[in-house]
């Protein structure tokens, strides 16, 4: 396994249109971790699933937000409607157990014109 | 609810001087805590992590990070900086019950000078 894969890694959108973000997590991890970072800001948790089941969303992710993990494996998070405060960096992480650290990917830098 | 304060969003050491980052932590249950750094460029990794165990934690590169329950204080230190530690640091809590999800804190940047 080659860690939690995030596509794709740059997205530059215009005002307005609707963007998809995959995440792969680790194949044994039943924990799945949204986080946005922005510039010199920690990462800020967005939704977390178990398996498939979206068990705690932010009260960040707006209606505009909507995060899926239809099999219990790989995960979307979609933004519909960019806005130019959308522009950060996408984050995903996964665990297996509660009292491990994450592992995260390499994220996704959303810029949006 | 569960929160993080880094003491500092810049520390700048000498190189072989002694590395402390500050964080405090807010928690209404037992805590997990870790430290997670953040090369230029690249994704979060581990450092380290408190789960009930023993206080005084040892991660990689050369880490340790000591859990204070009446401090409420998860510091990081490093006998002896080195230019490669130059980087970002966050400390990060989790609640030991219920949704598991991990609060960090707004991060350390470190400096290392020659």
């Amino acid at each position: 396994d080659t860690g939690v894969s995030q596509d794709p890694r740059h997205k530059i959108t215009k005002r307005g249109q609707n963007v998809t973000f995959r995440c792969d997590p680790i194949s044994e991890h039943n924990r799945l971790y949204w986080y946005r970072q922005t510039l010199g800001q920690g990462p800020e948790f967005l939704t977390y699933f178990q398996n498939e089941a979206q068990l705690e969303k932010s009260r960040l992710l707006s209606d505009r937000f909507s995060a899926e993990r239809p099999k219990g494996s790989f995960s979307t998070l979609e933004i519909q409607r960019t806005e130019q405060g959308d522009s950060a960096m996408y984050l995903c992480a996964s665990r297996d157990r509660p009292d491990y650290g994450y592992t995260f990917g390499s994220g996704t830098r959303l810029t949006v014109v | 609810a569960q929160s993080v304060t880094q003491l500092g969003s810049h520390v700048s050491v000498s190189e072989g001087a002694l590395v402390l980052l500050r964080c405090n932590y807010s928690s209404s249950v037992p805590p997990y805590l870790f430290w997670y750094v953040q090369y230029p460029n690249q994704g979060l990794q581990l450092l380290l992590k408190y789960t009930s165990a023993a206080t005084l934690v040892k991660g990689i590169n050369g880490f340790e990070a000591e859990f204070k329950k009446s401090e409420t204080s998860f510091h990081l230190t490093k006998p002896s900086a080195h230019m490669s530690d130059a980087a970002e640091y966050f400390c990060a809590v989790s609640e030991s019950t219920g949704g598991f999800k991990t609060i960090f804190g707004a991060g350390t940047r470190l400096f290392v000078k020659a």
